[in-house]
């Protein structure tokens, strides 16, 4: 069974860091591109960004609303994604999902997503 | 950046109605179309993609189809399950972006 387990969300203040994690089992993971996608407070999704596997060099895309602040990496040794985010602004608050991208090039199965939240 | 718009925004529907919602893009996207479900304080479900491919799981009461700008998702003999919000999302060109929602309540 395909799992995405969200970690390390919390509250942060405006200008700080966070780094989330995405702990995945049941697939393997290092054949499969991944995605950020968030969704603030009572509204629609946004895609984040992506991470390519190592057939394509881990290279990555990101919505320009992050671009430049926020960095996805990583780790096919445990299964494992991350988003750093720096310079957090307050409409960064959302939950933020990862999801796995599928062969076919679109995204099949969604974490259950973690909270973050940007705020003095 | 290509934009997704869906139609309606929210839908009101009975038990045993069959549905249709509408997504259009702002330039043609072939058939890289998915449609995806999202229950209150849930993430959402993927229920097709290619536009009218169902994800494994997902029951045949589910349908789409379109391709290039107009697409539709259709769901036969609405279940109280059923009631939630709608989400299609191209996937032919960075960056992949997201129609609004609709959201389906009961009526």
């Amino acid at each position: 069974e395909v799992q995405l387990v969200e970690s390390g969300g919390g509250l942060v203040q405006p200008g700080g860091s966070l780094r989330l994690s995405c702990a995945a089992s049941g697939f393997t993971f290092s054949d499969h591109y991944m995605d950020w996608v968030r969704q603030a407070p009572g509204k629609g999704l946004e895609w984040v960004g992506r991470t390519r596997n190592k057939a394509n060099s881990y290279t990555t895309e990101y919505a320009a609303s992050v671009k430049g602040r926020f960095t996805i990496s990583r780790d096919d040794s445990k299964n494992s994604l991350y988003l750093q985010m720096n310079s957090l602004k307050t409409e960064d608050t959302a939950v933020y999902y990862c999801a796995r991208g599928a062969m076919t090039g679109q995204v099949d199965y969604w974490g259950q997503g973690t909270l973050v939240t940007v705020s003095s | 950046d290509i934009q997704m718009t869906q139609s309606p925004s929210s839908l009101s529907a009975s038990v045993g109605d069959r549905v249709t919602i509408t997504c259009r893009a702002s330039q043609g996207i072939s058939n890289y179309l998915a449609w995806f479900q999202q229950k209150p304080g849930k993430a959402p479900k993927s229920l097709i993609y290619a536009a009218s491919s169902l994800q494994s799981g997902v029951p045949s009461k589910f349908s789409g189809s379109g391709s290039g700008t107009d697409f539709t998702l259709t769901i036969s003999s609405l279940q109280p399950e059923d009631f939630a919000t709608y989400y299609c999302q191209q996937y032919n060109s960075y960056p992949p972006t997201f129609g609004q929602g609709t959201r389906l309540e009961i009526k």
